[in-house]
């Protein structure tokens, strides 16, 4: 069964530093997802990508964040500047369809990034 | 200042019984609802979903019943066992507010062998 993979499993950065957390989605889905668990709390949205543009984002999703497909099948996410708070498990996830056709988003494993 | 976790409810129950995990969400506009099994480590795994013009769908071993008059999602897992230990959240999107999943806050099913 296809499945969502990201790379690193967990990466360990220190406070300043840039971040690229990166998705390979589900090959035939169209939309892309960022979401984010800080430890023992919710899953929360950073930021939806459809036709190579964000579609929509969160409050969390500042200008230290940015998401690019820089090729067919990556899906990346950046932090240019962490903060002790970005310490949490970012998960991608895609979908194959949107609007009035539902469909479920598929969830990688997770990237677990600590910021030290 | 120190981050308070969620106290997660729990459901024990013992292998071979019905499970039922209830949800209340929040958005009366949610017009899709997903519920996802988190197992220790991974990412939240697709169990079963179901859209707003419906009250019940059902899987393979699973139920999903939607009450719309006062907002509440369950999920029935028939015969349970050890293998459905993990934590189960309900997830909600709201009609016209593009794609974004709300997640609940979830709910620890063990089961007992």
């Amino acid at each position: 069964e296809p499945e969502v993979t990201q790379t690193p499993s967990h990466q360990v950065t220190q406070m300043g530093q840039e971040v690229i957390l990166r998705c390979v989605p589900i090959s035939n889905h169209l939309y892309f997802y960022w979401y984010r668990q800080i430890l023992g709390q919710k899953v929360e949205f950073l930021v939806s990508f459809y036709n190579n543009e964000i579609s929509e984002k969160s409050e969390i999703f500042d200008d230290q964040f940015s998401v690019e497909r820089p090729d067919g099948s990556n899906f990346t996410l950046k932090i240019r500047s962490t903060k002790l708070e970005d310490s949490a498990m970012y998960f991608c996830a895609s979908s194959p369809l949107t609007g009035a056709f539902n469909q479920p988003q598929h969830f990688g494993d997770g990237t677990r990034l600590s910021i030290l | 200042g120190e981050s308070v976790g969620l106290h997660l409810p729990t459901l024990s129950v013992q292998e071979g019984d019905n499970s039922i995990i209830n949800c209340a969400y929040s958005n009366s506009a949610s017009d899709y609802f997903i519920w996802y099994k988190q197992e220790s480590g991974k990412g939240p795994q697709f169990i079963i979903d179901i859209r707003s013009n419906m009250d019940k769908r059902q899987g393979q071993r699973v139920t999903v019943l939607l009450n719309k008059t006062v907002k509440h999602l369950s999920l029935q897992i028939a015969a349970t066992q050890p293998g459905d230990s993990a934590v189960y959240f309900c997830a909600e999107k709201v009609n016209g507010y593009g794609n974004k999943l709300v997640f609940g806050a979830g709910t620890i099913l063990r089961v007992k062998s």
